[in-house]
């Protein structure tokens, strides 16, 4: 069973209005780390928002939020006022809690790719 | 500061070839990872490497393997290259006091194609 599940393989945005992109995911953990990436064509993965699990307030940075729905299980990022630049594919992983002194490992949804139009 | 830096960019093979890939973290950051992103599966953690030291492997065939030096810079090797092994390749390192944050830079990546 897929971990993480990003439905939407692709979504338009008009310039300068809001859009959500979403993200489940299934976890038997209490303890683990919700994430949001941002991949331009140029590969790069730039890391966007980070939610806890134990946060009880939706994370934001600049015009990303993300809407955390614990019961739910899913972490929709929500960008507010999108630019042309915000054009790229976008990822929701979950880090669950590693073992043995490992960190644990991000698993990745199959990404969402948002196109803003002028 | 520099970021994450992968070398070569752009690469190369045939099949039945090996390919070494390297990834220098930002300076401080001792734990690396590594990623492979396909088309069809996505991406995928290989293997986390902490002082020297693997601590974390993904589901991968023993002809993916890695190693990282005292400077904390990274390598990880493909031998025997298979048609499938066409990818990018990312490497990402952070902070072990990050580690709740979970907040991980990557690099541009290495994109291998395997003919």
């Amino acid at each position: 069973a897929q971990k993480i599940t990003q439905t939407q393989p692709g979504m338009f945005v008009q310039e300068k209005e809001a859009v959500t992109l979403d993200c489940t995911y299934d976890t038997s953990d209490q303890s683990y780390g919700l994430f949001w990436y941002k991949q331009p064509s140029s590969g790069e993965m730039i890391f966007l928002i980070y939610q806890g699990s134990y946060d009880e307030q939706n994370a934001t940075e600049g015009r990303y939020s993300l809407n955390f729905q614990k019961a739910r299980k899913s972490a929709n990022l929500v960008i507010s006022a999108s630019q042309l630049g915000d054009s790229a594919m976008y990822f929701c992983a979950m880090r669950e809690r590693g073992y043995g002194g490992s960190q644990g490992n991000l698993i990745f949804g199959k990404g969402t790719k948002l196109s803003v139009k002028p | 500061k520099a970021g994450v830096t992968q070398t070569p960019r752009y690469l190369i093979k045939t099949r039945g070839q090996q390919v070494t890939l390297s990834c220098s973290p930002i300076s401080g950051h001792r734990s690396v990872s590594w990623y492979q992103q396909t088309p069809g599966q996505g991406l995928q953690f290989l293997f986390e490497y902490f002082s020297e030291t693997q601590r974390n492997k993904g589901n991968f065939p023993g002809r993916f393997s890695g190693r990282q030096f005292s400077n904390s810079r990274s390598e990880m090797n493909v031998s025997t290259l298979e048609l499938g092994d066409s990818a990018l390749y990312l490497c990402a390192s952070s902070l072990v006091e990050d580690a709740n944050t979970g907040e991980l830079f990557f690099g541009e990546g290495s994109r291998l194609t395997v003919l």
